[in-house]
């Protein structure tokens, strides 16, 4: 099972600062299955990124996801109101799914 | 569109069983993977299983064996997550995905709406 640590579990910046939000996996995989996905209260869970760097459709260019071995990268630019909300790392690539435990990010 | 949309929230008394329902729409049912993903109040998401809606195949994850059962039925495009002997621990949204790419490893789109399960004496 790959377990995914997400960090910090929460975030709070101002409007139009830039977000990092990290999940480690605690085993390397050579494809990319990684997703991310943006949930406000109240709501499903929303794709913004599969394949660790591909942005979803009508997800707008803010949104960006990395990796570098284990680790994975989203970063939101030019943070609006409207992102707050907790993120979710989510690897699909083998059984079990597994989920990080999600960051809230909190806009001041 | 592609939609799936599930059925309305359940209370249970602890020990029944529960069927949540996920209709689909705009597109084709036996092309992609249905998963099942539960998230408890305040908490995180957890994956429980898919079902393949072409051959009816199915994959659980280990904690919920011999206690879910995921069904479909083709003609109505409908996708079924059954949960048994119910623990007020199972109290949570139940949430339907589409995986992507015509096989189970795809990247979840869309989810449903959620169908909140409340397990209580």
């Amino acid at each position: 099972e790959i377990m995914l640590t997400q960090s910090p579990d929460t975030l709070s910046l101002s409007p139009g600062e830039r977000a990092t939000l990290s999940c480690r996996a605690s085993q390397s995989d050579s494809s990319s299955y990684l997703a991310w996905y943006q949930q406000k209260p109240g709501q499903a869970p929303r794709l913004l990124i599969y394949g660790a760097s591909s942005r979803a459709t009508g997800i707008p260019d803010r949104f960006s996801g990395s990796t570098s071995g284990t680790d994975f990268t989203l970063t939101i630019s030019r943070l609006e109101p409207e992102d707050s909300a907790v993120y979710y790392c989510h690897h699909y690539g083998t059984s079990p799914r597994t989920f990080g435990q999600g960051t809230k990010l909190e806009i001041k | 569109q592609v939609q799936l949309v599930q059925s309305g929230a359940e209370v249970k008394k602890p020990g029944a069983s529960v069927k949540v329902s996920c209709r689909t729409s705009g597109y084709t049912f036996t092309d992609y993977y249905i998963h099942w993903v539960r998230q408890a109040p305040g908490q995180g998401l957890e994956w429980m299983g898919w079902i393949n809606p072409n051959s009816g195949g199915t994959m659980y994850a280990l904690r919920f064996q011999g206690r879910v059962t995921m069904t479909r039925d083709t003609s109505i495009s409908t996708a079924y997550m059954d949960l048994r002997r119910l623990r007020s621990d199972d109290t949570a949204v139940y949430y339907c995905a589409r995986a992507w790419g015509g096989t189970s490893r795809g990247w979840f789109d869309p989810w449903g709406q959620g169908t909140l399960v409340t397990v209580s004496s």
